[in-house]
């Protein structure tokens, strides 16, 4: 089956400043990559996604990257801001029958003021 | 669309009671998934289910676990007898086949078994 592994499992960076969170994935298969939002108590919230079609999406201040032939993906925050403070989990998956994920195991982010 | 709804939100209970959370998928979507969160863990996927049938129940933990889904708005997942390591948040997601995999988690249960 698909394994997911994320790094780092805690990341603290200054407000304004640019925060990387990289995964690996193991089945060369899956070919759709979110990355979910979680803030303290609440529930993931989808925030970004790539399919395996393209190489960069962007959103605003997020982007996601994929390098299908290392089997990594990366989200990228610029300009942090203290809401931006959660943890973050990457997931990967297939299309078609089987439409589970597997999540990474998260990151906290911490936004310094 | 109110989104997912789960109940109860929180559930304290002892050792070898039965636990029984609830949930209600997004109108219209076929696939519903039941997680768990554990620090140590993360989040596991337990069981899935397309169009109300059961297609993958190899991640529910042992036969303590029980999940249905009488109907396409209404799904339970049941823990008997239940154990101070069940502890945890358990969350219901839902997803749309004519929209990708794009997967709706619920608010979760969060419960503790003492």
């Amino acid at each position: 089956g698909e394994n997911v592994e994320q790094h780092p499992s805690t990341l603290s960076v200054q407000e304004g400043d640019s925060a990387v969170i990289k995964c690996t994935y193991s089945d060369s298969a899956s070919n759709y990559f979110p990355w979910y939002k979680q803030e303290l108590g609440k529930r993931p919230q989808l925030i970004i996604d790539i399919r395996s079609n393209v190489g960069e999406k962007k959103d605003q201040r997020i982007a996601v990257t994929l390098n299908k032939t290392a089997k990594h993906f990366s989200l990228h925050i610029t300009e942090t801001q203290p809401e931006d403070s959660a943890v973050y989990f990457c997931a990967a998956g297939r299309s078609g029958s089987a439409r589970q994920l597997t999540f990474g195991s998260g990151t906290q982010l911490t936004v310094l003021p | 669309d109110a989104g997912v709804i789960q109940s109860p939100r929180h559930e304290v209970t002892e050792m070898g009671q039965e636990v029984t959370l609830r949930c209600k998928p997004i109108s219209g979507h076929d696939y519903l998934f039941w997680y768990r969160q554990t620090m140590m863990r993360g989040l596991e996927l337990l069981i899935y289910f397309n169009n109300n049938v059961p297609i993958d129940d190899s991640g529910m933990p042992e036969d303590r676990f029980s999940a249905k889904m009488p109907n396409a708005s209404f799904s339970t997942l049941k823990i008997q007898p239940s154990e101070p390591r069940d502890s945890a948040v358990y969350f219901c997601a839902s997803s749309w086949t004519a929209r990708g995999n794009t997967i709706y988690f619920g608010e979760g249960s969060w419960l503790t078994v003492v």
